[in-house]
């Protein structure tokens, strides 16, 4: 029973362009949001995370939106360099009854800017 | 500030044997999560210590244990090797289970390859 996915395994755009990697959800007791980006052989690397009481959070070239009736969220890249070439994953924090902050990931995306 | 680092980086056991994975949590934090990633999927929760006590577990069989250090190292643990369990094993420390301050920083990992 995957709680979190990504129905896109991989997209391509053009250097400069938006990218938007989409995440649909399934638990409406969800409250916190993560992406992570991960390259070959590294583990993932935090970019930005959004709370359940926003539908918006900006940090740099990244964007993430937030629609709760919906259950989907979605990271925007603008503009999208050759360097933000890798898989991106969606999770969310399942705390719990005892508040532990496991995180459930998405299968992941592979995003490839082309130069 | 040193992040979150994991010893050994790749590692090839026979089935039936044990391992242990090692991992020093970022400075300042206190809490350390285990996952396990297999080709192609997303990160899986396995189990996260706080304290130096367990605060929940995945669906892994009790063959995976854990242990976390006064100084908030960890160790993963896994009896009786399968085949299965050739993976990816990843560490992730948070400063603590405080909303938040919950967001998890990941290592770079164990490529664990069973035999």
């Amino acid at each position: 029973d995957q709680q979190v996915k990504q129905n896109s395994p991989s997209l391509s755009v053009q250097e400069g362009r938006i990218s938007i990697l989409n995440c649909d959800y399934t638990n409406s007791m969800f409250d916190y949001f993560l992406w992570y980006k991960k390259y070959p052989a590294e583990g993932p690397t935090f970019l930005i995370s959004i709370s359940s009481i926003k539908d918006k959070n900006e940090d740099g070239r990244f964007t993430v939106f937030l629609n709760k009736s919906a259950k989907h969220l979605s990271l925007h890249i603008v503009p999208s360099q050759p360097g933000d070439s890798a898989v991106y994953f969606c999770a969310a924090i399942d705390r719990g009854a005892s508040n532990t902050g496991k995180l459930i990931f998405g299968q992941g995306t592979t995003l490839q800017v082309k130069p | 500030e040193t992040g979150v680092t994991q010893s050994p980086t790749h590692l090839i056991k026979t089935r039936g044997q044990q391992v242990t994975l090692r991992c020093s949590s970022q400075s300042g934090h206190n809490t350390v999560s285990w996952y396990q990633q297999a080709l192609g999927q997303g990160p899986q929760f396995i189990f996260q210590y706080y304290r130096e006590e367990e605060n929940g577990r995945g669906n892994f069989p009790p063959r995976f244990s854990g242990l976390q250090f006064p100084n908030y190292s960890s160790e993963l643990n896994v009896n009786a090797l399968e085949l299965d369990d050739s993976a990816l094993y990843l560490c992730a420390s948070s400063i603590s289970l405080d909303r938040a301050k919950e967001t998890q920083y990941f290592g770079p990992g164990t490529r664990l390859l069973v035999l």
